[in-house]
């Protein structure tokens, strides 16, 4: 099972979609929780840290579920410039900064 | 400011050769790791230095090595390279080592080996 599993897509959504990914994480001593926004063929940025009650940013929120061991975002009224991979990102107790990405799920908006 | 800044942006090698990248961090940053990214997979942890010291190490081949200097700056080296060796080498620096602390990429460099 890998550490971290997220849905490859690619989702294709039109403009103004709201749209949700989830990841699951395998490692129940996970201590920190991040999305990263990857354009193609770019460094990977980062879009926020997720917080365990969970957290919004603007069109974007982010929650938590130890329990489950999922970590889920919301992008709401999608754009154009939203298009790109996101990845769930997880960093274990004595990880240092040593992060374990998922393999990404990939947006598509659309007009 | 001046990102992570990472060099050269493209290489091309041959299997057998060795490359060695260089990387350096956001200035203030005494903490840089090392990602390798193989097309349509997330990123993999090679390394990770604070302070001049390895602090981690991925699951890579002893091919694998690196080093921080006192300036923070970084070199990735791998030696005798094979094909499964392209990929986009990723540096990230941070101004803290733990768990919470989050990592600004480099724009990669993009290394082809034929």
């Amino acid at each position: 099972r890998k550490e971290v599993e997220q849905d490859p897509g690619p989702f294709n959504v039109p403009e103004g979609a709201t749209v949700a990914f989830n990841c699951t994480y395998s490692n129940s001593a996970s201590q920190s929780f991040f999305w990263y926004r990857q354009d193609c063929r770019k460094e990977p940025k980062l879009l926020m840290s997720v917080y365990s009650s969970g957290n919004e940013d603007g069109r974007f929120t982010a929650q938590l579920n130890r329990a489950s061991q999922y970590i889920s975002l919301l992008i709401r009224d999608s754009k154009l410039s939203d298009s790109a991979t996101y990845l769930c990102v997880v960093n274990a107790v004595g990880g240092g900064n040593k992060l374990t990405f998922g393999t990404g799920t990939q947006l598509k908006v659309e007009l | 400011d001046a990102g992570v800044t990472q060099s050269p942006t493209h290489l091309i090698k041959t299997r057998g050769q060795h490359v060695t990248l260089r990387c350096s961090p956001i200035s203030g940053h005494k903490s840089v790791s090392w990602y390798q990214q193989v097309l349509g997979q997330g990123p993999q942890f090679i390394f990770q230095y604070y302070e001049k010291e390895e602090r981690g190490r991925g699951n890579f081949p002893d091919r694998f090595s690196a080093r921080q200097f006192p300036n923070y700056s970084s070199e990735l080296n791998v030696n005798a390279l094979l094909l499964g060796d392209s990929a986009l080498y990723l540096c990230a620096s941070s101004l803290l080592t733990g768990v919470y602390s989050p990592l600004h990429f480099g724009n990669g460099t993009r290394l082809t080996v034929t």
